[in-house]
């Protein structure tokens, strides 16, 4: 069965600092992994996502990478911002369930 | 910007009220999904559908149900509302494509209380 953890938890930074949440999955299995930010009572927001084959993709300040074998991907944000402030997610597509994992989260605040 | 919509956003209720929290998209997905969430805790999936006329329970047990008579429009109801059932009800919606892979798409999302 598929389990996906993301560290830290919780994380609050000073604003500039650039950080990296990390994401692990147990089944190597997947088709793919999609990072999502979701606001306090809202929905998600696709960030990026990345298909089994590819190793990284970038978006402005976020770059998420993705290495399959070793279970992990990392995303990558620079020169944080308060508006950044948010939980984000991710989740992985497992090969023949047609069902989206999600991590439990991890819950950023960027300090003015 | 992703075309999936929910209704309604927000919805008190009292107990033993059946209630229907709509979802749809116009992005003529095949794949939708129905998930549950608690203030501050991770997704559970409790629906999802492959297409028009499948249904399949999730990995969270849950008493709702759900139908998928068209591609856009994939309801969850509850026939008796009671205050266990209160959360935050996430519906979304994917599809396979060659150069992205299989991305989804949330609605905002509908936080159910029940009194």
């Amino acid at each position: 069965k598929q389990e996906v953890t993301q560290i830290p938890a919780a994380l609050s930074v000073p604003e500039g600092e650039n950080l990296v949440l990390n994401c692990s999955f147990t089944d190597s299995a997947i088709y793919n992994l999609q990072w999502f930010r979701q606001d306090p009572g809202k929905g998600l927001t696709s960030l990026l996502l990345i298909q089994s084959s590819q190793r990284e993709q970038t978006s402005g300040r976020l770059n998420a990478s993705l290495d399959k074998s070793s279970g992990r991907s990392t995303l990558y944000i620079a020169a944080s911002q308060p508006g950044d402030s948010a939980t984000y997610l991710c989740a992985v597509y497992t090969s023949g369930t047609y069902k989206y994992i999600f991590g439990t989260g991890t819950r950023l605040k960027v300090l003015a | 910007e992703a075309d999936i919509y929910q209704t309604p956003r927000y919805l008190v209720i009292g107990t033993g009220k059946k209630i229907t929290l709509e979802c749809s998209q116009t992005m003529g997905h095949d794949k939708m999904y129905w998930y549950q969430q608690d203030p501050g805790m991770e997704l559970h999936l409790i629906h999802y559908s492959y297409g028009v006329n499948s249904t399949e329970k999730g990995d969270l047990s849950s008493e709702s149900t759900v139908s998928r008579i068209r591609t856009e429009h994939f309801p969850l109801t509850l026939e008796s509302a009671r205050p266990s059932h209160t959360s935050q009800y996430l519906c979304a919606s994917s599809e396979f494509s060659s150069d992205r892979g299989t991305e989804a798409f949330f609605g905002q999302g509908t936080r159910l209380t029940v009194v």
